[in-house]
């Protein structure tokens, strides 16, 4: 079985670019997180879907960041512009569900450095 | 707000040591624990996840506890191996289905 499928897996950019990360979760798996982690951090969640629908973007930066779950299997994570403080690790996991017992997949996810 | 923290955040150890590493959290209101594995540029590795019934959960050489009323959970690797080197973290899942990671501990394991 396919685990999480993240790229790009290095991204360096200007500030003032835009950039893009894409993510396939496992097959099946409904319930798909974007996270951010910063170096020697945890993960911090930027978005939650339930299939296509964003049921918690409570933590994304709406002026610079957007995503998208069109058909609730595949997602794009965007931010434009970026500015240097975005250099991170981007983290895309997956479950089939949100229950106590669920757990999540990450993929190996893709690294940001703004120059 | 709930905060995870973990202790040490790093630990160098020589290989077949048996170690503990600790996770606090700060509201013990969760409904489950997670503890990941995190090797450098790879994504997280679930190990073992106790729910908030449990009171501890074995797979191999590894064994987690928790105590939920005290916020603590520790993470046992019996007789350390090289290949146990990597950032092992917790991670309570909380109310609104909000997942909440401490920063890890950083293990190396010598050989």
């Amino acid at each position: 079985e396919a685990g999480v499928v993240q790229s790009p897996r290095y991204k360096i950019i200007e500030k003032k670019q835009p950039v893009a990360f894409w993510c396939n979760p496992i097959s099946g798996h409904n319930t798909l997180y974007w996270y951010l982690q910063n170096l020697g951090q945890g993960p911090e969640l930027l978005i939650r879907y339930e299939n296509e629908e964003a049921v918690d973007d409570s933590q994304l930066p709406k002026d610079r960041f957007s995503a998208e779950r069109l058909k609730g299997v595949d997602s794009t994570l965007k931010i434009q512009p970026a500015e240097l403080g975005d250099s991170a690790v981007y983290l895309c996991a997956s479950s089939a569900g949100t229950g106590t017992q669920e757990t999540q997949y990450f993929g190996p996810g893709t690294r940001l450095l703004v120059l | 707000k709930q905060e995870v923290t973990q202790i040490p955040a790093a630990l160098s150890v020589p290989e077949g040591e048996n170690l503990v590493l600790n996770c606090s959290f700060t509201d013990s209101a969760i409904y489950n624990l997670q503890w990941f594995r995190q090797d450098p540029g790879k994504g997280l590795t679930s190990l073992l996840l106790i729910q908030s019934s449990q009171r501890e959960q074995t797979s191999g050489r590894l064994n987690a506890s928790l105590d939920k009323s005290s916020g603590r959970s520790t993470l046992y690797i019996a007789a350390s191996q090289p290949g146990d080197s990597a950032t092992y973290l917790c991670a309570v899942y909380t109310g609104g289905f909000k997942t909440i990671f401490g920063a890890g501990t950083r293990l190396f394991v010598k050989a």
